[in-house]
């Protein structure tokens, strides 16, 4: 079992702040570690799968960057709207052969008009 | 193309019975993982299937069982219903395994009373 720790659990930001959140994992044995959106009354939807240390990917206002020898992901949003209210899920995957994602439990992100 | 679809999506049993969840992954995909949520709790995985077969499975009690057919549909199976089997049980396709990014269904909400 992976110990998968998000932080902060929730967060308030105003229309148009950018903000950021953390994602810590064990870093012996990485393999993977994804990124979701979980939106309300919706199913998560993948945003990153990074494997590689100082990985960084974007995609429109949100990129994620992974540092895999010191077990982190950081998920930045630019210029937060209204419609990035959710929770957002990071997962990691070891190399034991074993294919399971161990999820962390997420933050909860409000965008306040 | 069409997502990944799961029914039922609402569900009342009672302590004691025994349900059964299907899944139908996105075509094409042929693993299929399953995924437990509790209220406070991140998403636990039960089991991962591809190609009919039994992949990795989490760490649940023996009632907690699936299967996946031919056409990469999954059902997973709970026997001997209680009531922390409450939950939100979410399934998740991916085209070879949990490396690659997961896309998942809408949910079957049980209720156990």
């Amino acid at each position: 079992i992976l110990n998968v720790e998000q932080s902060p659990q929730s967060l308030h930001v105003q229309e148009g702040d950018s903000t950021n959140f953390t994602c810590s994992f064990p870093s012996s044995n990485f393999y993977a570690l994804h990124w979701y959106r979980w939106e309300t009354a919706k199913s998560p939807e993948a945003l990153f799968v990074m494997t590689l240390n100082g990985d960084e990917k974007k995609k429109g206002r949100i990129s994620a960057t992974l540092n895999t020898k010191e077990g982190y992901s950081y998920l930045y949003i630019k210029g937060s709207q209204p419609e990035d209210s959710a929770t957002y899920l990071c997962a990691s995957l070891d190399q034991t052969g074993a294919n399971n994602l161990f999820f962390g439990t997420g933050t909860r992100l409000t965008v306040i008009p | 193309k069409a997502g990944v679809t799961q029914t039922p999506r609402y569900l009342i049993k009672t302590r004691g019975q025994q349900v059964t969840l299907s899944c139908s992954p996105i075509s094409g995909h042929r693993s299929v993982s399953w995924y437990q949520q509790t209220p406070g709790q991140g998403l636990q995985f039960l089991f991962e299937y591809f190609s009919e077969t039994q992949r990795n499975k989490g760490n649940f009690p023996g009632r907690f069982s699936g299967r996946q057919f031919s056409n990469s549909r999954s059902e997973m199976n709970v026997s001997t219903l209680e009531l922390g089997d409450s939950a939100l049980y979410l399934c998740a396709s991916s085209l070879v395994g949990s490396n690659y990014e997961q896309y998942f269904g809408p949910g079957t909400r049980l209720t156990v009373t």
